[in-house]
């Protein structure tokens, strides 16, 4: 059975800072890594990573896959009130269309 | 990408009655997943929902309380059956994309 597992479960962190997020896996026959940001109750993708070593970047986070070690981390910099939410790992495997989730890690940033 | 429309957005029910949740999707998809999100859990897949055939469940959850209809490419529907406190929960329908998954609007489901 797949196993996503993040850390930390939880953060709280003051505007300006930078977060670093923690995603492992195991899963036969990787296929994809996915990371998601739910606010309220809908998560909306923020990258999909597939290959080891290249980092995806969007604004202020970015995200990097180690397919040797079996982990992913997601970095948010100058972090803003309006980051404060759940952040999501999902694996897939190939072959299976669907997605195992971590638990998550809510982060809370301060004013 | 993928416009997904769920709905209802939220519901209080009474427990032992019957809720049907839908999702439209502006596109034709092979594929819905259905997804429950437990106060302060992550999601955990429910079923898959194939277009004329039945929906394929996971570990845990059976047709009985969860029947799924798929009636075309672009519409599915959850119903929860027989609701106890415990199901309480968000309700998530999903579809992918180029291999991204996108989610409808959710669904807050409050049993009492």
């Amino acid at each position: 059975e797949d196993k996503v597992v993040q850390s930390p479960l939880s953060l709280v962190v003051h505007e300006g800072d930078t977060v670093t997020l923690n995603c492992s896996y195991e899963v036969t026959n990787f296929r994809s890594l996915l990371w998601y940001k739910q606010e309220k109750k809908a998560p909306t993708f923020l990258f999909m990573l597939t290959s080891s070593g290249i980092e995806k970047k969007s604004g202020r986070l970015s995200s990097i896959l180690d397919k040797k070690e079996l982990f992913s981390i997601l970095n948010i910099t100058a972090t803003q009130t309006g980051d404060s939410a759940i952040y999501l790992c999902a694996v897939e495997a190939i072959g299976d269309y669907k997605l195992s989730f971590g638990a998550g890690t809510t982060v809370t940033v301060r004013a | 990408s993928a416009v997904i429309s769920q709905k209802p957005s939220r519901d209080i029910c009474q427990r032992g009655t019957s809720l049907t949740i839908q999702c439209q999707v502006d596109s034709q998809v092979t594929m819905m997943f259905w997804y429950r999100q437990q106060p302060g859990q992550s999601l955990t897949l429910i079923a898959t929902a194939n277009q004329g055939s039945e929906a394929t469940y996971e570990s845990g959850f059976v047709i009985d309380k969860f029947p799924i209809s798929r009636p075309n490419l672009t519409f599915s529907t959850l119903t929860v059956s027989n609701m106890s406190p415990e199901d309480s929960s968000i309700y998530l329908c999903s579809v992918k994309a180029a291999s991204e998954a996108f989610f409808g609007q959710g669904t807050r489901l409050t049993v009492v």
